[in-house]
């Protein structure tokens, strides 16, 4: 069965600071990768996804995720930290784009003035 | 463009005692998902609807969870008898196509329902 892993349930940083939250996979077969971030009260809303076309890709607000097969890995990035980043993120992982997403167990993103 | 909405946002209610939950997915969207978020732990899939049918239900955790789409819009699902362990944030999504997808088909979530059963 396919599982997502998020590595750390918290990660703070510095406004300005590189962010980096990390999602591995478990798949036989490469999956349809997402990144959705939930600000509070809000509903979840997708940043990016992976669908096979490039293995880079960007998102809103600057964010990026790069899909590394020998790694199993999508881990999200952005450059440049903002206070309004900070939210809960969460990885998600598809067979195909209308079946049922699996999702990580999220991580808190903090980030400190 | 109105988004996926759900009603009520937050539910209180004593165990044993019934809950029906609504979603109003995007207008023409015939994929249509329940996920269930219970506190600390992943956002778990109970079921999806392509228009009325159930294309997949393998989530649904017990009988005491009844899910319907009449007609292919909205869609409820009634909790009953509720029990503790079903507290959690319920959330809907929907996307568009039954029938051949594009990349670009996405899952939009709404804000979801915040369940608490004392």
């Amino acid at each position: 069965a396919q599982s997502v892993t998020q590595l750390g349930s918290h990660v703070s940083v510095s406004e300005g600071a590189l962010v980096l939250l990390r999602c591995n996979y478990s798949s036989s077969v490469p999956p349809y990768l997402f990144w959705y971030v939930q600000y509070p009260n809000q509903g979840l809303q997708l940043l990016l996804k992976y669908t096979s076309a490039a293995t880079l890709v960007k998102g809103i607000n600057d964010f990026e995720a790069e899909f590394k097969k020998s790694e199993t890995s999508f881990h999200l990035t952005k450059p440049s930290a903002h206070m309004s980043d900070a939210a809960e993120y969460f990885c998600a992982a598809s067979p195909d784009l209308l079946q049922k997403l699996v999702f990580g167990t999220g991580t808190r993103l903090l980030v400190s003035p | 463009e109105a988004g996926v909405t759900q009603f009520p946002s937050h539910s209180v209610i004593e165990k044993g005692q019934t809950v029906t939950l609504r979603c109003d997915p995007i207008s023409g969207h015939d994929n249509l998902y329940w996920y269930r978020r219970v506190m600390g732990k992943e956002i778990k899939f109970l079921l999806h609807f392509v228009k009325e049918s159930k294309q997949d239900e393998s989530g649904m955790p017990n009988n005491r969870f009844l899910a319907e789409r009449t007609g292919g819009t909205y869609s409820t699902l009634k909790v009953q008898p509720a029990e503790l362990e079903d507290s959690g944030v319920y959330f809907c999504a929907s996307s568009l196509s039954g029938g051949q997808y594009s990349s670009t088909d996405t899952q939009y979530f709404g804000p979801g329902t915040r369940l608490t059963v004392l």
